[in-house]
């Protein structure tokens, strides 16, 4: 498995700014993920963070409203800009194991709770 | 479009009762399955993956074909098993069910 921590773990902020949320693995990883979980609901793919490339978003995810970055192997940003309170949610990161073994199965942080107010 | 449904929103099962939490997916390739949870307060951890047929905290998952189905079975419910469980269907990107909460009454 791997250790997987998010920063911060939760957050209160205002209508119309932006929030960024760090994830960082000690471990060699092959893909990385962001999630979101609203309130009650199921986990929705964002996007997957590509290393020294764009992100893979989604249908109905868009990179201005959602930038993502991936400067190496273990770590991941994701903002969430010009925020309503339609993006309170939990935001997970997930990665997949580099190594045969993995059998594809993904690992998820802590996540992010954010409140927008 | 692959999908993932979980029909039931909660279950309540008394402890020491069979457990039955049901799956079915809809994908046109080979699909690979798990079972994730989320106990409360908790991260979302992985409890099965239907590939390695392995039996974790009395649990048990087998994939069906014909019906496309991954139900998740227990002979005997704890009170610890309560929590939020997943289905998911890796493609290998995991597109979730929308989750089950078990509720094991004492």
């Amino acid at each position: 498995s791997a250790v997987i921590s998010q920063k911060p773990s939760r957050d209160i902020c205002q209508r119309g700014t932006s929030l960024t949320i760090q994830c960082q693995v000690d471990s060699q990883v092959t893909m990385m993920f962001w999630y979101r979980q609203q309130p009650g609901q199921s986990l929705t793919l964002i996007a997957t963070a590509n290393q020294g490339s764009e992100a893979t978003y989604e249908s109905g995810f868009v990179i201005d409203k959602f930038p993502i970055s991936r400067p190496n192997l273990t770590f991941s940003t994701l903002t969430v800009s010009n925020m309503s309170p339609e993006d309170s949610s939990i935001y997970l990161c997930s990665v997949r194991l580099a190594g045969a073994s993995s059998y594809n199965e993904q690992f998820f942080g802590p996540g992010t709770r954010l409140t927008v107010l | 479009a692959q999908r993932v449904t979980q029909p039931e929103k909660l279950l309540s099962v008394f402890k020491g009762a069979p457990v039955e939490l049901k799956c079915n997916y809809s994908y046109s390739g080979s699909p690979e399955l798990f079972w994730y949870v989320q106990y409360s307060r908790q991260r979302l951890q992985l409890l099965l993956r239907h590939i390695s047929r392995e039996s974790i905290k009395g649990f048990t998952a087998d994939l069906n074909k014909g019906e496309t189905s991954f139900h998740l079975k227990k002979p005997f419910a704890q009170e610890e098993d309560s929590a939020m469980y997943y289905c998911a269907l890796s493609t290998p990107q995991l597109t979730f069910g929308k989750g089950t909460k078990l509720s094991v009454i004492p």
